[in-house]
């Protein structure tokens, strides 16, 4: 089965800190994406990266940056956590072809205080 | 922008019912739809797929349908049951390879 980890369930941050959030897939992938879920606002494309050292942005990249150095792990960073980034955090993978479904981590909760 | 939206946000069903849940598109180049269950304290997993040249796929208690004429996708759930309380999200393929999801419709199903 595939596998994508993310490097904790629930963070709590102070305003101003930087933030990491790790994620790694097990299958290969060549594609990894990283969303934010909010309620009523369903899943939100941050940043995406199609290859190592790869990455394009998403529908919401402000206040955020990512790092692609091996093909399995995808790292979000928050150069400055605001409280406007409390939100669940989710990292997915897939293939690259013309049918491919996402895999997704179990999601980390990130509270900013 | 395109986007790809829910009908309901919740749908509350009895247990053995079947359960039909909506979606709209509005990206008409968008080749490829999937849905997605999400569970409480996990993330989205995958349930079934359908590509734009085709109207209807079966799985499991599970069918998905495409009508292109009016952009809107469902996903079907027969006897439904307990364990099926969950959000579903639909999603369209954006591109090559970028999934762009629907906010999402959380189903209940009473016992």
């Amino acid at each position: 089965d595939v596998k994508v980890t993310q490097s904790s369930r629930y963070l709590v941050k102070r305003t101003g800190e930087k933030v990491f959030l790790e994620c790694v897939q097990d299958m290969d992938h060549e594609n990894m994406f990283w969303y934010r879920q909010d309620p009523g606002l369903g899943l939100r494309l941050i940043y995406f990266s199609y290859d190592v050292k790869m990455k394009e942005k998403g529908d919401i990249p402000e206040g955020y940056s990512v790092s692609r150095e091996k093909k399995e792990r995808f790292s979000l960073i928050l150069e400055s956590a605001s409280t406007n980034q409390t939100s669940m955090y989710l990292c997915a993978s897939s293939y690259r072809g013309e049918k491919t479904e996402a895999f997704f981590g179990q999601g980390t909760r990130l509270t900013v205080v | 922008g395109e986007s790809v939206g829910l009908h309901l946000p919740t749908l509350s069903v009895q247990e053995g019912d079947n359960s039909i849940i909506n979606c709209a598109y509005s990206n008409s180049a968008s080749d490829y739809f999937i849905w997605y269950k999400q569970e409480s304290g996990k993330g989205p997993q995958f349930i079934i797929d359908i590509r734009s040249n085709m109207d209807k796929r079966q799985g499991q208690r599970v069918t998905v349908l495409l009508n292109k004429t009016v952009k809107h996708l469902s996903l079907q759930i027969a006897a439904t049951q307990p364990g099926d309380s969950a959000v579903y999200f639909c999603a369209e393929r954006r591109g090559s390879y970028i999934p762009t999801f629907g906010r999402g419709t959380s189903l209940i199903v009473h016992p």
